[in-house]
């Protein structure tokens, strides 16, 4: 069974502690996304690659940043918490082509930032 | 990427069709229609993709009308556990997934 997983179901950290979250994806998916979502929000893209040691800003990267050393392996970094970065943080991975079943998502990380 | 617009939310008795729909009126030739849901505290989970013909899989059916500017989901015979939030997604050149409020689904004995 293919997958996307994210290394913490849950995670607490304190303000201005350096945070990473994992996702490993195991189907040599060529694109892989960081989401948050936040009630009444949504999902809301941070960042994306569509290629290892490639990243891209989406929505809203003001706070984080990427790391893309290899194919399988998506992190985000919070390099200085806040507390308004408390949310759930969703992986997911895709093909390159759209014409494709389309993104996997992880369980999500759930981020508790006091 | 075209924007979507679905209902906030809906009801549907369980055993019965649950058709929701999507307007993306401002849709390219190019762009593919995804549907996306999302079951309480879990990650969004693929049902179905199409262009511009009318698919169907072992979960849903997806009818695009001609001119592409809406479609409706089917879910043939809804259950409980299909309460969620469904997601219409129009994906242009840049793959990536942009995700709209949804519709609420809930499905009642």
């Amino acid at each position: 069974d293919v997958k996307v997983t994210q290394s913490s179901r849950y995670l607490v950290k304190r303000t201005g502690e350096k945070v990473f979250l994992e996702c490993v994806q195991d189907m040599d998916h060529e694109n892989m996304f960081w989401y948050r979502q936040d009630p009444g929000l949504g999902l809301r893209l941070i960042y994306f690659s569509y290629d290892v040691k490639m990243k891209e800003k989406g929505d809203i990267p003001e706070g984080y940043s990427v790391s893309r050393e290899k194919k399988e392996r998506f992190s985000l970094i919070l390099e200085s918490a806040s507390t308004n970065q408390t949310s759930m943080y969703l992986c997911a991975s895709s093909r390159g082509d759209r014409d494709s079943v389309g993104y996997t998502f992880g369980s999500g990380t759930r981020l508790t930032v006091v | 990427d075209a924007k979507t617009t679905q209902p906030p939310s809906m009801d549907c008795a369980e055993g019965r069709a649950a058709n929701l729909p999507c307007n993306h009126s401002t849709i390219s030739g190019n762009e593919y229609v995804y549907w996306y849901r999302q079951i309480h505290s879990q990650g969004p989970q693929y049902i179905i993709h199409g262009l511009k013909n009318n698919e169907t899989n072992e979960m849903a059916s997806l009818i695009i009308t001609e001119d592409r500017k809406s479609s409706t989901l089917t879910l043939p015979h809804a259950t409980l556990r299909d309460t969620a939030v469904y997601y219409c997604i129009v994906i242009g050149t840049a793959s990536k997934l942009t995700f709209g409020t949804g519709t609420r689904l809930q499905v009642t004995l």
